[in-house]
């Protein structure tokens, strides 16, 4: 596709509910970023994959959130048993090139706004 | 510990002058720079970045900015601003060949008719 695409767009989900959250990077990129961001912040990393390895999931908050790229194109976020302080914009970017080189751009989709009730 | 800093919450701006939203960062190494924006309800888009050469760099929707090594500045700039162009900045800086994307708080532009 021409961007990154993100799915749902929009979640509402009861407290203790499961959720999944997909992104198709743009087709070839290989490294592919999950953040976080709150209302009016700035994004607040989650995790990184090169192809399918998951090589930084330093920023996910708890064990109820896992991330897979297990082809190395989509991904998909997951959060188990929701909480209300889960309530965000999870935000799915991809760059074409690897950790080598950080002059590439990295681009985002438009984000799965995720509310918690 | 590195970090970027955007001095200013929000900018307001009256429509048809010039704008600046300012970044400075402090970071080990060498910086790769960025400059993002976001509407409301919309996902970050880039505008432009700096790599290397030319200080002056032209990006999306007539923005530019400037590198300025000695200030470790990357200002934000637009000769004639629209109403359009309010939304949130954000500048965002990586370094060597590192991933990981260090960001400022953001500023809020606002552009008045």
């Amino acid at each position: 596709g021409a961007g990154v695409s993100q799915s749902p767009r929009y979640k509402v989900a009861k407290r203790g509910q499961d959720v999944a959250l997909r992104c198709d990077p743009i087709s070839g990129h290989v490294s592919l970023f999950w953040y976080q961001q709150a209302l009016g912040q700035g994004p607040e990393f989650l995790t990184y994959f090169q192809n399918e390895a998951q090589l930084d999931k330093s920023g996910l908050p708890s064990d109820r959130f896992f991330a897979e790229r297990p082809e190395g194109s989509v991904s998909t976020l997951k959060i188990q048993r929701t909480q209300q302080e889960d309530s965000a914009v999870y935000l799915c970017a991809s760059s074409l090139g690897s950790q080598a080189f950080s002059g590439n751009t990295i681009y985002f989709g438009e984000g799965s706004w995720l509310t918690v009730v | 510990a590195q970090s970027v800093a955007q001095p200013e919450d929000q900018v307001n701006v009256a429509e048809g002058n010039p704008l600046t939203v300012k970044c400075t960062y402090s970071v080990s190494g060498n910086p790769y720079l960025f400059w993002y924006v976001q509407y409301p309800n919309r996902g970050l888009q880039f505008l432009l970045k700096y790599i290397t050469g030319d200080n002056l760099v032209k990006g999306s929707y007539g923005f530019e900015a400037e590198f300025n090594k000695s200030q470790t500045s990357f200002h934000l700039k637009k000769p004639s601003a629209l109403v359009s162009d309010s939304a949130l900045y954000f500048c965002a800086v990586r370094v060597d060949s590192n991933y990981q994307l260090i960001w400022g708080a953001g500023t809020k532009l606002i552009i008045k008719p």
